[in-house]
């Protein structure tokens, strides 16, 4: 069946614009986290979503990142006001629930000019 | 403070000569231990869950150890095709889902 679909796959910007990141997870999974992978570095949690629970934003590293998620489906990663240090792969997972093993897209390569 | 290293940072193998990787991990109230494979401009692939100390899951060649402080991933006569980077990852009882992440072993198998 379908995997995880991001979109842009890549997304080149020019510094302090802003950039919109998509997340198709798989259907009927209720559970949706958003990671950013920096080169040698392990991949950091940014924010989760399950189900109509209000999301857990702790690993937001700032308020210039924001997520949404319409209808308990896609989701969207706002980063506003780009930086050179917000250039890394997100990536997007999901999981039928909490508790199940997290299948991940291929991510969004953002590279910040 | 929930943290999870990996070792050896890159392990070079040749075909068929087995060896193992170690992921040691401090987590308050583990609640799975996850294996995974990720291949260049690729996003990780799921390769095992284990739960408590003792656990075992195995996968062709691949086969997955955990006790209380670590976990190993010990690969058998690998192949070419096994060449990747193996993440570890941790849920602990302060998650509401997330999972902690090491950097990786970064394994390269020549024929």
């Amino acid at each position: 069946g379908a995997g995880v679909s991001q979109s842009p796959s890549n997304k080149v910007t020019e510094k302090g614009k802003d950039v919109e990141l998509r997340c198709d997870p798989i259907s009927g999974h209720t559970a949706l986290y958003w990671y950013r992978q920096s080169l040698g570095q392990g991949l950091e949690f940014l924010i989760y979503f399950q189900g109509n629970s209000a999301p857990d934003k702790s690993g937001l590293p700032s308020d210039r990142f924001s997520a949404e998620r319409t209808g308990g489906s896609v989701s969207t990663l706002t980063i506003q006001r780009t930086q050179q240090e917000d250039s890394a792969v997100y990536l997007c997972a999901s999981s039928p629930a909490q508790n199940q093993p997290q299948h991940f897209g291929d991510g969004t390569r953002l590279s910040i000019l | 403070e929930d943290q999870v290293t990996q070792s050896p940072e890159a392990l070079r193998l040749q075909e068929g000569e087995s060896s193992s990787l170690n992921c040691s991990y401090t987590v308050s109230g583990l609640r799975g231990l996850f294996w995974y494979r990720q291949d260049p401009g690729k996003g990780p692939e799921f390769l095992f869950t284990l739960y408590s100390a003792g656990e075992e899951k195995e996968k062709e060649r691949l086969k997955a150890t955990l006790t209380k402080k670590e976990s190993f991933l010990h690969i058998t006569a690998p192949k070419p095709e096994d060449s990747a980077t193996y993440l570890c990852a941790v849920r602990g009882g302060g998650s509401q889902g997330n999972l902690i992440f090491g950097k990786g072993t970064k394994l390269s198998v020549k024929p």
